[in-house]
């Protein structure tokens, strides 16, 4: 079954880095994946596509310092010179035969 | 630019139904996948239902499978969704998205199941 697992929370300092982790379930570890970002009371925005050697793509306007890396069945999303805007909700996503899986999300604190 | 915008949501008994429907515009909505995707207060994404380009192929999560149908008016620039015997666990915020990827997100629409 394809599932993808999330951290429920993280923090980091304002102007820090920050790397969150989405790890993909026993046999499905060549999936791409993508980030979805939601800030408070907002809709999800799309970040990036992460495939399996690591090559990410990302939306339009996404900032240089969002940046997209796999390992075997983790995917990740890096995020450098924190700014308050990032806290938010992260989540991941990915598809397989006729469905689409979401983690359980990351929410992402700024200290 | 790329836009979605979602409408037809609201206030809907137990056992009611409910038509919700995607504008599209930016794009050439008869080249892409769309998809539903729902948010229940409080609570993280869950994929809803998938349809191709050309309506060929049409997925549902099991949650909603039997009750709601994907559908879409490529001549319009629309995609539709109705919902059938809705249940409380239906409350959501009900958004759509293009591609696969879910490239790009509407800013979505209300669904509360509620007597």
């Amino acid at each position: 079954q394809l599932v993808l697992t999330q951290s429920p929370s993280a923090s980091a300092s304002l102007g820090a880095s920050v790397k969150l982790t989405c790890t993909l379930s026993s046999g499905h570890s060549g999936y791409a994946i993508t980030w979805h970002q939601q800030q408070p009371e907002k809709g999800p925005r799309f970040l990036m596509k992460v495939n399996n050697d690591g090559s990410h793509t990302k939306g339009d306007e996404i900032p240089d310092r969002f940046s997209g890396s796999s390992s075997g069945a983790e995917r990740y999303l890096t995020i450098s010179s924190l700014q308050s805007e990032d806290e938010a909700d992260y989540y991941c996503q990915t598809w397989g035969t006729g469905s689409w899986v979401f983690g359980g999300g990351t929410k992402l604190t700024v200290l | 630019e790329v836009q979605l915008v979602e409408s037809g949501g609201g206030l809907v008994q137990p056992g009611g139904s409910l038509r919700l429907s995607c504008a599209a515009s930016g794009f050439s909505f008869s080249s892409y996948e769309m998809n539903w995707v729902r948010q229940a207060p409080g609570k993280g994404l869950e994929w809803v239902s998938h349809i191709s380009s050309s309506s060929n192929t049409i997925d549902y999560a099991d949650s909603v499978k039997g009750r709601f149908t994907i559908s879409r008016d490529n001549a319009k620039n629309s995609l539709y969704l109705q919902m059938n015997s809705l249940r409380a666990e239906d409350t959501a915020v009900y958004y759509c998205a293009r591609e696969v990827i879910l490239h790009y997100w509407g800013q979505g629409t209300l669904v509360t199941v509620s007597s």
